[in-house]
């Protein structure tokens, strides 16, 4: 495989639920981040890691949780959501951190919450 | 507050055609902007990037302008072709922060 993997693709969830997101790349970058794409707003970064070490959290309510065991893999896990978590969660990676490195994003966890 | 802003939501062009998309900032630290390209069911793809030191880059069909004084730039796709039929994000930033997205325009590219 190739480029960023995102599973699972569709998930739903009730609110009492726990659950994870797994991001995977193949890209041989350093950094990773999440980011968050609910309808008519634009992307909102969520999390950033910058080899493996968490270098921005963007003001994101503690029932997201992320990993970084190692530079190829970021999970974000997920506990007593709230119906207005549905989004589409979106990983993506990039060289390292530094602005100039373009992202690379996964096709995306479409997340819903009931 | 939003930083980038993408004021028209959805955009109609017809094949062979000129398709501009706009996107203007608020933050005068923005020093390097980009814009990517998202298919359904995909995420988004860079295609073309600008830094503040130039006013124009092109890269085949695609060609991005920033204007700088006006804290405006736009990405021109000619011809248009009916696969560019996509959302075209506007992303900002600096060497202080992360990309900053816009909402997204969605161009319709028709035969």
């Amino acid at each position: 495989e190739t480029g960023v993997t995102q599973t699972p693709r569709h998930l739903v969830m009730g609110m009492t639920n726990k659950k994870s997101l797994k991001c995977e790349q193949h890209l041989g970058h350093n950094a990773m981040y999440w980011y968050k794409q609910s309808a008519k707003k634009p992307l909102e970064l969520m999390f950033v890691y910058n080899f493996k070490e968490q270098t921005e959290n963007n003001s994101v309510p503690s029932r997201f949780s992320p990993e970084c065991p190692n530079s190829s893999h970021l999970f974000l896990h997920l506990h007593t959501l709230q119906p207005e978590d549905s989004a589409l969660y979106l990983c993506a990676s990039s060289q390292d951190s530094s602005l100039t490195g373009e992202l690379f994003f996964g096709e995306g966890s479409r997340l819903t919450v009931l | 507050d939003q930083q980038v802003k993408q004021n028209s939501p959805s955009l109609s062009v017809q094949e062979g055609r000129i398709s501009i998309l706009n996107c203007d900032y608020t933050n005068s630290m923005f020093d390097y902007f980009l814009w990517y390209k998202k298919y359904p069911a995909e995420g988004p793809t860079f295609l073309i990037s600008i830094s503040s030191i130039k006013d124009k880059n092109e890269d085949g069909r695609f060609t991005v302008f920033l204007n700088k004084s006006a804290k405006h730039l736009s990405l021109h796709i000619v011809p248009s072709q009916p696969g560019d039929s996509a959302v075209y994000f506007c992303a900002a930033g600096s060497g202080y922060s992360t990309l900053t997205f816009g909402k997204g325009t969605m161009l319709l590219v028709s035969p």
